[in-house]
């Protein structure tokens, strides 16, 4: 079975500082996704990342996948109330064509 | 275009009664998840297709779930004899090349 897992579980930050949560697996991933989820609706995708070693920028945040890909950050620069929401990993397999999700990182920007 | 939709929103059922949730994935998309999440925690893999198969049902956690997808596109998953604990939030993905998946809102399963 293939884990991962999410860190912080929870954390709670100024509007304006700077973050980074952690997804670390044992497993090595074809690909891994990033997802934010807010209460009562379904995950949505911010980015994949493939290559070991990859970095994407989306505005304010940066993903970074690890060269062995197994494990991989997400760093928000300069946060906002609009960031607050459930942060999740997810590491998906082309072999099993299948997903395993984190639990996520609970976080909370207060203005 | 319209983005993966679950209905109902919500289910309120009592104990033992049995209950289908429905998803309509988008449009073209070959592949389709089915995921459980609980409060505090992330989605827990179920059931996945491809087209109108399951090609992994390793995720059921028993006998009373069953889910199908019989023209490849809306799928229905079943629970029979409902439990306590099958509350939680049913979620629905689709996709078109694996990695990539789009979800609904979820269905909000609870069960007295």
């Amino acid at each position: 079975t293939q884990l991962l897992e999410q860190s912080p579980q929870f954390l709670s930050i100024q509007e304006g500082e700077n973050l980074t949560v952690y997804c670390n697996s044992s497993s090595v991933f074809s690909s891994l996704q990033w997802y934010r989820q807010e209460p009562g609706e379904g995950p949505v995708l911010l980015v994949t990342v493939v290559t070991g070693g990859e970095v994407k920028k989306l505005k304010r945040l940066t993903f970074q996948f690890g060269d062995a890909r197994k494990d991989s950050s997400l760093h928000i620069t300069a946060a906002q109330p609009g960031d607050t929401g459930l942060y999740l990993c997810a590491g998906y397999n082309t072999n099993a064509g299948k997903s395993t999700f984190g639990d996520g990182t609970t976080l909370t920007v207060k203005p | 275009g319209a983005g993966v939709s679950q209905t109902p929103s919500n289910k309120v059922t009592e104990k033992g009664k049995y209950v289908e949730l429905r998803c309509d994935p988008i449009s073209g998309h070959t592949a389709l998840y089915w995921y459980r999440q609980s409060l505090g925690q992330g989605p827990e893999f179920l059931i996945y297709f491809q087209g109108t198969g399951a090609a992994d049902d390793s995720g059921l956690p028993n006998d009373r779930f069953f889910a199908v997808r019989p023209e490849g596109s809306v799928s229905t998953l079943k629970i029979q004899r409902t439990e306590r604990g099958d509350s939680a939030v049913y979620l629905c993905a689709s996709s078109a090349s694996g990695n990539t998946q789009y979800f609904g809102p979820g269905t909000r399963l609870t069960v007295l």
